[in-house]
């Protein structure tokens, strides 16, 4: 149980377009979702939380108007990289949570983003 | 705040041999620990956790961690390494709000 799937897990696009990114968590209702981004060789570094229903909360020094994140539903959670240029290339990685304390995260596979 | 450390960014072992990666942290009330592994390109897997019970806590891949209260650390520890298990292994504390993860500690085995 808890499987957690993104998509795309790479994509390629041109500056200045917007790339949306997928997370759903398949066998359980995920209350919070959360999205990161890995620099190589580098660690997690938490861009925001989402919430089912309520706006995202995200971390110091992320902007929020470039990275959209909606979660419309206890399942899905959606990042989009809006006008994207090529420092926006990265490692995206999200993760869910039912949100009991002991259950840890459960993460996504990962979708990397080139911006060409 | 719950927090914790690893105090290594690289650790080298050759294929065989016992490895450990360093684990502390810092909390409020009871801990609740996680070990995760990343391989290249790909998001993290859970190897282990601990939530109370024995401080000898066995995981994915032969891998174990030992829970120290004392010493506030939760180590990774597997007895033989093997090359495939080189990746990126973050430690990681939750509490009810959130999970906050180490910086990450590189594991390379070598043949």
């Amino acid at each position: 149980g808890a499987v957690v799937s993104q998509h795309p897990s790479r994509v390629i696009c041109k500056s200045g377009t917007s790339v949306k990114i997928e997370c759903r968590s398949l066998d359980f209702q995920a209350t919070t979702m959360f999205w990161y981004r890995q620099f190589p060789k580098q660690s997690l570094m938490l861009m925001a939380t989402s919430n089912e229903g309520s706006k995202a909360t995200y971390e110091q020094g992320v902007e929020k108007d470039k990275f959209l994140i909606n979660h419309a539903s206890l399942t899905l959670s959606t990042l989009t990289v809006t006008s994207a240029h090529p420092e926006d290339s990265s490692f995206y990685i999200c993760s869910a949570t039912p949100g009991w304390k002991n259950y840890g995260y459960t993460f996504g596979s990962g979708t990397r983003l080139t911006v060409v | 705040a719950q927090s914790v450390a690893q105090p290594e960014d690289q650790v080298n072992v050759a294929e065989g041999n016992p490895l450990t990666v360093k684990c502390t942290y810092s909390v409020s009330g009871n801990p609740y620990l996680f070990w995760y592994v990343q391989y290249p390109n790909r998001g993290l897997q859970f190897l282990l956790k601990y939530i109370t019970g024995d401080n000898l806590v066995k995981g994915s891949y032969g891998f174990e961690a030992e829970f120290n209260k004392s010493q506030t650390s939760f180590h990774l520890k597997k007895p033989s390494a093997l090359v495939s298990d080189s990746a990126l292994y973050f430690c990681a504390v939750r509490d009810d709000n959130d999970m906050r993860f180490g910086a990450g500690t590189r594991l390379t085995v070598k043949p």
